[in-house]
């Protein structure tokens, strides 16, 4: 089993907070990204690091920022939340192409 | 046109029956592709993953790959309730990032 974390599992929240979602590999992966899936569609990628120091924005068009200060440590941030920010966020490390995946966040803002 | 499409389901079989699960893709230049498996709740976890034509086993589980009609599929061998979970299909260029399928739900029914 891979050694991804992802904290909260779910999370209800107001309109306008903020908040972080946090993604933790122990498997000394380089490459981590992001993801936001809702039900019955495919996997949209919305931010990725390849490195220390490196974030990209994803296909998905997205109001969250990254940050990759620590290769094993890579969280997702919401300035303002709103309800169309209701979704499930997953997050993934990779050695090569394959890609192991946390558990998720369910994220619904009210 | 999405790039990785498949049919959503819900698939429903008895146990022990041979499952097809079918996936299309437009972009000619996939050379890399990967099923994945999500149960209820988790995140995707790989499966498969073969590269270019041809077909992969790995116990109950084969992947075939068409690329001259571009079609994906994943064989299930003597199905398991076990095996009740959402199963993605996945492509990759050499260069480019995974492009995920939205999934196909399975249900094995004892």
């Amino acid at each position: 089993e891979a050694d991804i974390y992802q904290t909260p599992r779910y999370l209800v929240i107001g309109t306008g907070k903020k908040i972080t979602l946090e993604c933790s590999q122990t498997m000394g992966h380089d490459k981590m990204y992001w993801y936001q899936q809702d039900p019955g569609m495919e996997l949209h990628l919305i931010h990725y690091s390849y490195g220390v120091n490196s974030t990209e924005k994803g296909d998905l068009s997205s109001e969250s920022t990254v940050s990759r200060i620590r290769t094993e440590h890579f969280p997702l941030t919401l300035e303002s939340a709103r309800p169309s920010h209701t979704s499930q966020y997953l997050c993934a490390s990779a050695a090569g192409d394959t890609q192991y995946f946390g558990p998720g966040t369910r994220l619904t803002v009210l | 046109q999405k790039e990785v499409e498949q049919d959503p389901g819900p698939l429903s079989v008895p146990e022990g029956a041979i499952v097809s699960l079918n996936c299309t893709y437009s972009n000619s230049a996939f050379q890399y592709f990967m099923w994945y498996r999500q149960y209820s709740r988790k995140g995707p976890e790989l499966l498969m993953y073969t590269y270019s034509s041809g077909n992969k086993e790995d116990g109950r589980f084969t992947a075939q790959v068409d690329k001259s009609s571009k079609y994906i599929s994943l064989f299930i061998r003597d199905s398991q309730p076990s095996d009740s979970a959402t199963y993605l299909c996945a492509a990759k260029t050499s260069y480019d990032k995974v492009i995920f399928g939205p999934g196909t739900s399975l249900s094995v029914i004892p």
